[in-house]
């Protein structure tokens, strides 16, 4: 089963516009939706962006979701302290039977 | 309040069996699909399999096809993960989640606390 490929780190200062990429493939990103994952150290993940560029009730504009092709991307623009954290970029596999299929995380550090 | 509180977590020796258990409440269990995640330490997220809300249709990750068993008891709003010929690999942080809509392919938007499983002689 594949996985999706994503930049180890990311750093930024306060303020500042983050990106982090993730890419897929054809039967992945592809054909199919990238939800964002962001989680804090020592808890439970929690859904950033789902349906490429939506964000759930609750989380700030300051984050954003894209997508194109077999690529998609998270952009946190007016970068604080709090958004120091692991970002996961996930989306559905339907080759085989279909599974689901997490990048490697992102490490964001604010500078 | 939506909530899922998982709970059989624990320390198994390599070859043992596990059943993790997650209680759900505060939404209409049975509508929706239903996710395992884990995450070994200081690693990243790794999705192990999902059900549907009406329980026929499964999906497993490769690395546990054929050793783990997904189901749910849509009476109790409970899910559960049976884990058998555990391996050290298998050490991790076990997620479970709710899908946002009524697929196993959509977001998980409301996430357990996480039990541990440690396999290890």
């Amino acid at each position: 089963q594949s996985v999706l490929t994503q930049p180890p780190s990311a750093s930024g200062s306060p303020g500042q516009r983050v990106t982090i990429s993730c890419s897929g493939g054809s039967s992945s990103i592809g054909r199919n939706h990238v939800y964002w994952y962001q989680q804090l150290p020592g808890t439970a993940p929690k859904l950033l962006i789902y349906w490429n560029n939506q964000r759930p009730s609750g989380v700030p504009d300051r984050f954003s979701g894209s997508k194109s092709g077999t690529s998609a991307s998270l952009a946190i623009s007016g970068l604080r302290s709090e958004d120091e954290a692991d970002y996961y970029c996930a989306a559905w596999d339907d080759s085989l039977n279909g599974y689901v299929v997490f990048g490697g995380g992102t490490k964001l550090t604010v500078l | 309040e939506v909530q899922l509180l998982e709970s059989g977590g624990g320390l198994v020796q390599p070859g043992g069996s596990l059943r993790l258990s997650c209680a759900a409440s505060g939404f209409t269990f049975s509508t929706y699909a239903m996710t395992w995640v884990r995450q070994a330490p200081g690693k990243g997220l790794e999705w192990v399999s999902a059900i549907s809300g009406s329980a026929i249709s499964t999906y497993y990750a490769d690395s546990v096809k054929g050793r783990f068993t997904i189901s749910r008891d849509n009476s109790k709003n409970t899910l559960y993960l049976q884990m058998n010929s555990l391996r050290a690999e298998d050490t991790a942080i076990y997620y479970c989640a709710k899908c946002y809509g009524g697929g196993a392919w959509d977001a998980f938007d409301i996430w357990g606390q996480g039990t541990m499983v440690t396999v290890s002689s």
